[in-house]
């Protein structure tokens, strides 16, 4: 059970928009900035949004992240094929003094 | 740019101790946090522990009394060690470094591909 809620799955067709949610509390989401990751199978998670909202050089601005109180946002824009992948929240815990994370996405583009 | 790399046995007996280590290239390991993050098969990630480089060390709660994380900053390198495994501990065991800014809060970038360890007798 992660700390974290986030959907098992999302789905969208090639160029269309999704949105992948992350539900955390007050220790977490509701003080703490957000990040998101991007995992391909036998890779290293890859940063995808920092701080809530700001994108690593290099991620194409079609990943939008967003925050309000106690939950996040992530939006992929016109969907690609190579954007299927498992996507997860995280973010610091002050009542655990450490990070938690989010069960993770699967992304399907149809 | 630095690159992280995740070794050790990919196979441990239940009741023994798991060993890894993570060496850091590209930069120096005496700048940073460092942390231990692991997935067990189709579960989700979960943070096992961080340290600076100076020795301070936080645990996850659930995993305390078993994880022991050190650094040796000779070789660029941190090390994972985590006593009396079952099943339960099979998973897919990442390093990372943690990063802070006032500004921006913090974040976890790079990570390491991960190592899968399998306890089983």
């Amino acid at each position: 059970q992660s700390v974290l809620t986030q959907a098992p799955s999302a789905s969208g067709a090639p160029g269309q928009r999704v949105t992948i949610s992350c539900s955390g509390s007050s220790s977490n989401i509701g003080t703490n900035t957000v990040n998101w990751y991007q995992h391909l199978p036998g890779a290293a998670p890859q940063l995808l949004i920092y701080n809530d909202n700001q994108r690593p050089s290099g991620v194409p601005d079609r990943f939008a992240g967003s925050k309000s109180g106690t939950s996040a946002s992530l939006a992929i824009s016109g969907l690609q094929s190579e954007d299927e992948a498992d996507y997860y929240c995280a973010a610091w815990d002050d009542s655990l003094n450490g990070w938690v994370f989010g069960g993770g996405t699967k992304l399907t583009v149809l | 740019q630095v690159q992280l790399q995740e070794s050790g046995p990919g196979l441990v007996k239940p009741s023994e101790t798991l060993s890894l280590t993570c060496t850091v290239s590209g930069g120096s390991i005496s700048s940073s946090y460092w942390s231990w993050i692991r997935q067990p098969p189709g579960k989700g990630l979960e943070w096992i522990g961080y340290l600076y480089y100076s020795g301070s060390i936080t645990f996850n709660p659930s995993l305390k009394s078993r994880v022991t994380i050190s650094v040796d900053t000779s070789k660029n390198q941190f090390s994972l060690r985590l006593s009396s495994v079952t099943a339960a501990d099979t998973a897919v065991y990442y390093c990372a470094r943690h990063n802070y800014d006032v500004l921006t809060g913090r974040w976890i970038d790079p990570w390491g591909q991960g190592t899968l360890v399998t306890v089983s007798s």
